[in-house]
């Protein structure tokens, strides 16, 4: 399967604890965006890198948030200190970078975190 | 006013209907815009990138308007399998002039019945 993978597909974690997720994208892409998803609402932007390089990151996102990419393949993101509303599913795309023009997303297919 | 706005429906329609599906963004340095359609539980698939001249593919009719900061997705003939929600997406630039991110609307719900 050559497409964008995501671990682990569910997690339930007590409220306080930490959490990592991880995405490896499809392999010729450089670059890598996360974002979270709730029931009703469209894909919110986290955070996005260009190889190892994190370009973007929103000014919503919390400093509980963390995201690397540390060799411009595979990317973590870390949630601190969990709290309910960090509940979601949180999404992990890749795209190739033609020129200055975003190409399409390829997402994979979530990690839905439960924060009890 | 939010970056992409979309109505959030539903829609229900009858098979064979033509629907259409509106859009309105706010950053008018925004360069590439997409429809992508999400079924229940899955992620979002890209259904078709909207170009300023106006795009097509099968039943499927993107269309944009610079001017109005507007985009329209048209859907004839519609399918049960056409059930899903679609998502109007725009670009933002980063510092550097590139596209940066990709923004997504809150989606529209279309449900087709027989």
């Amino acid at each position: 399967d050559t497409g964008v993978s995501q671990n682990p597909r569910h997690k339930i974690t007590k409220r306080g604890q930490n959490v990592t997720f991880r995405c490896d994208p499809i392999s010729e892409h450089n670059r890598l965006y996360w974002y979270r998803q709730t029931l009703g609402q469209g894909p919110e932007f986290l955070t996005y890198f260009q190889n190892e390089a994190q370009l973007e990151k929103s000014r919503l996102l919390s400093d509980r948030f963390s995201a690397e990419r540390p060799k411009g393949s595979f990317s973590t993101l870390e949630i601190q200190r969990t709290e309910q509303g960090d509940s979601a599913m949180y999404l992990c795309a890749s795209s190739p970078m033609g020129g200055r023009r975003i190409e399409k997303l390829f997402f994979g297919s979530g990690t839905q975190l439960s924060v009890l | 006013r939010k970056e992409v706005e979309q109505d959030p429906g539903p829609f229900n329609v009858p098979e064979g209907a033509t629907v259409a599906f509106n859009c309105t963004y706010s950053n008018s340095a925004s360069q590439s815009f997409f429809w992508y359609r999400q079924d229940c539980r899955k992620e979002p698939k890209l259904l078709m990138s909207v170009y300023s001249s106006g795009n097509e593919d099968g039943r499927f009719t993107a269309q944009l308007n610079r001017a109005s900061q507007y985009i329209s997705l048209l859907i004839r003939d519609s399918k049960l399998s056409d059930s899903a929600t679609y998502l109007c997406v725009v670009t933002s630039l980063n510092y550097g002039g590139s596209q940066g991110n990709l923004i997504f609307g809150k989606g529209t719900k279309l449900s087709v019945k027989p």
